[in-house]
């Protein structure tokens, strides 16, 4: 069974860079385009990005300058650095794979969450 | 950018047919994916490529996608059902997520 689990600060100042990272058991992570999505408090879900395999990523254009995902040094793992972070920022983040090694969308398979806070 | 539009609400009475709608253009050349998201918990994936059941989801949720409208149809829908329910789509370059809408079961 394939299991995701987020990790990292919940609480980020402004103007700080967050940063996450997300575990992945029962799976390769040397297959599929692994995602990162957020959501704000009480809003829908948003994209932010993914990272595959080879190192490529494709970024939502809305955070294209901010943002950062690579693959972790134990190949168990891989990142999102957000930079200059805002209150607009402070949302519940996943991360999540998509159902084939060929789908860019349709995740069924999602970590927890974790809820970060961006706050001076 | 791409945009899925979703209505913010949707009632139906226990038993009755729900349907909820996702609007983008020409939507229906597109693969159409939904989720479901109850308070506090990660999104599940309840209908991907348009029609495509995952395992473990009920025969009660379908699908139907084309010109520039997605739907997402629950049959006999149960009180269980009641939750946020998302659409997305892959444009071509990015992952986009409709608005989202409420299903009320009442």
């Amino acid at each position: 069974q394939v299991q995701l689990q987020e990790s990292g600060p919940g609480l980020v100042k402004t103007s700080e860079t967050l940063s996450l990272s997300c575990a992945v058991s029962g799976d390769s992570i040397s297959s599929h385009h692994w995602s990162w999505i957020r959501q704000s408090p009480g809003k829908g879900l948003e994209w932010i990005g993914f990272v595959r395999y080879t190192g490529n990523t494709n970024y939502n254009p809305s955070f294209n300058s901010r943002v950062t995902m690579s693959l972790g040094t134990s190949k168990k793992q891989f990142s999102l650095n957000l930079r200059s972070v805002t209150a607009a920022d402070t949302a519940i983040y996943y991360c999540a794979r998509p159902i084939s090694e060929t789908s860019r969308g349709s995740f069924d398979v999602w970590g927890q969450g974790i809820m970060v806070t961006v706050s001076s | 950018s791409y945009d899925l539009t979703q209505p913010p609400s949707v009632s139906v009475s226990p038993g009755q047919t729900a349907s909820i709608t996702c609007s983008g253009d020409k939507l229906g050349n597109k693969y159409a994916t939904w989720y479901q998201q109850k308070p506090g918990q990660s999104p599940i994936l309840v209908l991907y490529q348009d029609t495509k059941r995952p395992s473990g989801i009920p025969e009660r949720f379908s699908g139907s996608n084309s010109g520039n409208t997605a739907t997402l149809t629950i049959s006999g829908t149960q009180a269980m059902d009641e939750a946020d329910y998302y659409c997305q789509t892959w444009d071509g370059s990015a992952v986009v997520f409709g608005g989202g809408t409420k299903l009320t079961v009442l």
